[in-house]
Formats: C-alpha cells, structure tokens, sequence
C-alpha cells in the first residue's frame, strides 16, 4: 500500500534553532498534505493544510511565519519549526492524499523536543 | 467550528471481550467519519470508515455504527486482543472526503491478558 515517510523521526534541538521535517510521498503523488501536532495525551490538530505549487492554508491559531510549509513536488512537503522554543515540542504527524478527494495515508510522525 | 468528542478517556477491558468505543461529533454537516487506532510513538492507522448514508458498517472484528440524530458514532471490537491496545480516534469531515479531517479527543484501549 501507499506509505508516507517521515523524517527525521526523532529530532532535538536548542531553543532558537530552526529545525525542518519531511513529509514524503513514497509511491504516489499528493497533491495535498496535512501537518498536525499533537500534544502528549492529546488529539491531533490541523495545523495547515499544504497544496502542491501554491501556499499554504493555515488553521486559526496557527502563525505561518513560526511554521513555514513548502510543498513544492508531488511528493515532498516540509514543515519549518523556525526559532523554536521549548512549548514547540510535540509530535508532528503528516498526512498525504491522493488527489484531492482520495485516500488518506499517515506518515508515522516526528518528534520535536526544543531543549 | 467542528468539534469531535469522546465519552471515555479510557477503556479497560479483559482478552476476548468485546469493546466499545464511542464518539460525539458536533457539526450536524458531516458527512464522512474514519477511526484511527493509534500506537504510542507512531502515526494514526485507519481501521474503518462510515459515511453518513449508512448507519453500520462492519469490517474484520470491527464495526463502526452511526447515528445521525444524536451525532454519536462508535466503534466495536470484537474479541480483543492484547494488540488492540491503543489510542483510538475518531475523525470527521464535511464533503464525503479525506479532506481537512477534525480529530476527536481518543480513548485509551487497555487489553488485558
């Protein structure tokens, strides 16, 4: 079946650093990906939703300029965490369709600890 | 907004029991309901979905009922089994797609041997 790779699956970093995560489709093409964050014992929340060739769109409560999403193939998309700081960490899980009213896969998420 | 919610936090239940798993959705608009079953550490697996023209929907072991008047969903396994032991999730959207799905708040699955 279609799987959605993630990368890194584990990063730490210092606080004010920039760090990117990879969401990759690996056997299809998707022209739209989700990113999400969850929160230790939590739901997943829509963070933004990131359309092949243009920008974007992001939840309420979401700062585009903290998380920069760049989704510029059919099968890459990458989330920014830029100058993170501590309350950045979390899970950040992304999700690829196929088309825009497709299947849905899950990459197995990345997790973020800001020291 | 929509908001999905869950019942119960937490489900214990014996090897070989049945379990039930409920979710109350807000947004009388949606159409299109998934549950995930979530292992610690990974991402959201699908397990059976349910659109809002049907009621019940059965898969292996499981099966996702649906009742558009109160908006609650549930979701029913049958036979637990230890590897059932997870995060579950229900999900909805509007749209009769995978589009923008709003995630419940999960229920802890504890199987025990």
């Amino acid at each position: 079946g279609a799987v959605v790779s993630q990368h890194p699956s584990r990063v730490i970093c210092k606080s004010g650093t920039s760090v990117k995560i990879e969401c990759r489709s690996l056997d299809f093409q998707a022209t739209t990906m989700f990113w999400y964050r969850q929160f230790p014992k939590q739901s997943l929340m829509l963070m933004a939703t990131s359309n092949e060739g243009s920008k974007a769109t992001y939840e309420q409560g979401v700062e585009k300029d903290k998380f920069l999403i760049n989704h510029a193939s059919l099968t890459l998309s990458t989330l920014t965490v830029t100058s993170a700081h501590p309350e950045d960490s979390s899970f950040y899980i992304c999700s690829a369709m196929t088309g825009h009213t497709g299947e849905l896969f899950f990459g197995e998420g990345s997790r973020l600890t800001v020291l | 907004g929509e908001s999905v919610g869950l019942h119960l936090p937490t489900l214990s239940v014996q090897e070989g029991d049945n379990s039930i798993i409920n979710c109350a959705y807000s947004n009388s608009a949606s159409d299109y309901f998934i549950w995930y079953k979530q292992e610690s550490g990974k991402g959201p697996q699908f397990i059976i979905d349910i659109r809002s023209n049907m009621d019940k929907r059965q898969g292996q072991r499981v099966t996702v009922l649906l009742n558009k008047t109160v908006k609650h969903l549930s979701l029913q396994i049958a036979a637990t089994q230890p590897g059932d032991s997870a995060v579950y999730f229900c999900a909805a959207t509007i749209g009769g797609s995978n589009y923008k799905l709003t995630f419940g708040k999960g229920t802890l699955l504890t199987v025990n041997p």
